[in-house]
């Protein structure tokens, strides 16, 4: 199975900083990541997929890079709305997926 | 426009088993395979497993493979997660989710399952 990590665990910065969380595949996974937003009682929410394309309707302050085995994940101004959890997860084979641990994102 | 409706909160006894459903509707049910990730208690999200609508067949992860089921009901386009010997470690939110790789946008309301004695 297909492992990921993540980094840090969690953060704490001011509004409008910039904010990068990284993630790293056990093995190649070739550009299958997604990133997703989670907010407490509610579903998680896409926000990047196939590591670098944005979802329609996120803002543009999200932006995700990376392929292999090492991704990133960048708020480039971060906003009081965007504290929430943030996950990599991976799709390499359709058959089985993993999310990794998560970042949580709290406001200095 | 596609709705995944999941079924209410549910409270187990330690040992038994709870089944949580998820409708589907503004799409074609038997076109897209239906995935459940959960989130337990002060954990992260971790995925179930996925069931293909039209075959019926299904995959799961290891870690749920001998406890969990994962059925349809085509007719009424409701997806069906059941999960066997529940223990307090089972007490989370369950998802479904329709596809999980780059369409990944469409997920249910979430089911709350307590376990506790």
């Amino acid at each position: 199975d297909i492992q990921m990590t993540q980094s840090p665990s969690s953060l704490s910065a001011s509004v409008g900083d910039r904010v990068t969380i990284t993630c790293q595949a056990s093995q190649d996974i070739s550009n299958y990541l997604n990133w997703y937003q989670h907010k407490p009682g509610k579903a998680p929410k896409l926000l990047i997929y196939d590591a670098s394309n944005l979802e329609t309707g996120v803002p543009s302050r999200f932006s995700g890079s990376g392929s292999g085995t090492d991704f990133t994940f960048t708020i480039s101004s971060l906003q009081p709305e965007d504290i929430a959890t943030y996950y990599c997860q991976q799709y390499d084979n359709l058959l089985s997926f993993t999310f990794g641990p998560g970042t949580k994102v709290d406001i200095k | 426009q596609v709705q995944l409706v999941q079924s209410g909160a549910e409270v187990k006894k330690p040992g038994a088993s709870v089944k949580v459903s998820c409708k589907a509707s503004g799409y074609t049910f038997t076109s897209y395979d239906l995935n459940w990730v959960r989130q337990a208690t002060g954990q992260g999200l971790e995925w179930m497993g996925w069931m293909n609508p039209n075959r019926g067949n299904s995959g799961y992860a290891q870690k749920f493979q001998d406890r969990v089921i994962m059925t349809r009901n085509t007719s009424i386009s409701t997806a069906y997660m059941e999960l066997s010997s529940l223990t307090s470690k089972d007490t989370a939110v369950y998802y479904c989710t329709r596809d999980l790789s780059s369409n990944a946008k469409y997920w249910g309301q979430g089911t709350l399952v307590t376990v506790s004695s």
